[in-house]
């Protein structure tokens, strides 16, 4: 069901700088801004970035995002250990009468 | 500061009709441009959304759901409903409410509820 793909996993030890990538379409990415949302383990999913590159307050600045076209990506550099999650990229789609979706998902792992 | 919560039963059987309640508090769904949103996440899997309601009732849902969901909205409540009708045990998933958040045209769920684990099973 997920229109935006991600890697499904990836992983750093601490203090390494880890990369996620989200490729969408000219109707979702390319059209409108993309969203990332932490998933700690067993918790409701957090807003990490919002407007392509904004971190809402109390989000580090080790958090970065930013988008390219239709591609869109979130660093993270200084990986800790509560980085541990998963995370979601996501974006508003104009198709059809207008619809919200969700990456694939990817889990980074804290080696 | 805003926060939501979900309730509804958490065992549902196959064909049944499922409803659930979001009830939230430190906004108002009668305030230009708010939204309220429902997202799912089947055990192990990725997020999908479902169905976005504005504060003009305006309403927005999954094109691959739309004919089985309803979003209503209750503002003197402070509480937005969804219905999906012809349960599967494929919908057995944890379904979240979410604040619409906007600006200059962008959207995005901040904060989320925490979730309520919904099993469909005979």
């Amino acid at each position: 069901q997920s229109v935006l793909t991600q890697p499904p996993s990836a992983s750093g030890t601490p203090g390494q700088r880890v990369t996620i990538s989200c490729s969408g379409s000219s109707s979702n990415i390319g059209s409108n801004t993309v969203n990332w949302y932490q998933q700690l383990p067993g918790t409701a999913p957090k807003l990490l970035i919002y407007s392509n590159n904004q971190r809402p307050s109390g989000v580090p600045d080790r958090f970065s995002g930013s988008k390219s076209g239709t591609s869109a990506s979130l660093a993270i550099s200084g990986l800790q250990s509560e980085d541990e999650a998963d995370y979601y990229c996501a974006a508003w789609d104009d198709s059809l009468n207008g619809l919200y979706v969700f990456g694939t998902g990817t889990k980074v792992t804290v080696l | 500061q805003i926060t939501l919560k979900e309730s509804g039963p958490t065992l549902v059987k196959p064909t049944q009709t499922l409803t659930l309640t979001c009830t939230f508090s430190g906004f108002s769904l009668s305030t230009s441009g708010v939204g309220v949103g429902w997202i799912r996440q089947p055990p192990g899997k990725a997020l999908e959304w479902l169905a976005l309601i504005y504060w003009n009732d305006d309403k927005r849902y999954s094109p691959s759901l739309k004919s089985r969901l309803t979003i209503t909205k209750d503002t003197s409540k402070n509480q937005v409903v969804l219905t999906m009708t012809n349960m599967d045990p494929v919908d057995t998933a944890t379904y979240y409410c979410a604040h619409r958040s906007y600006s200059s045209g962008s959207t995005w769920f901040d904060p989320w509820g925490q979730g309520t684990l919904v099993t469909v099973s005979s």
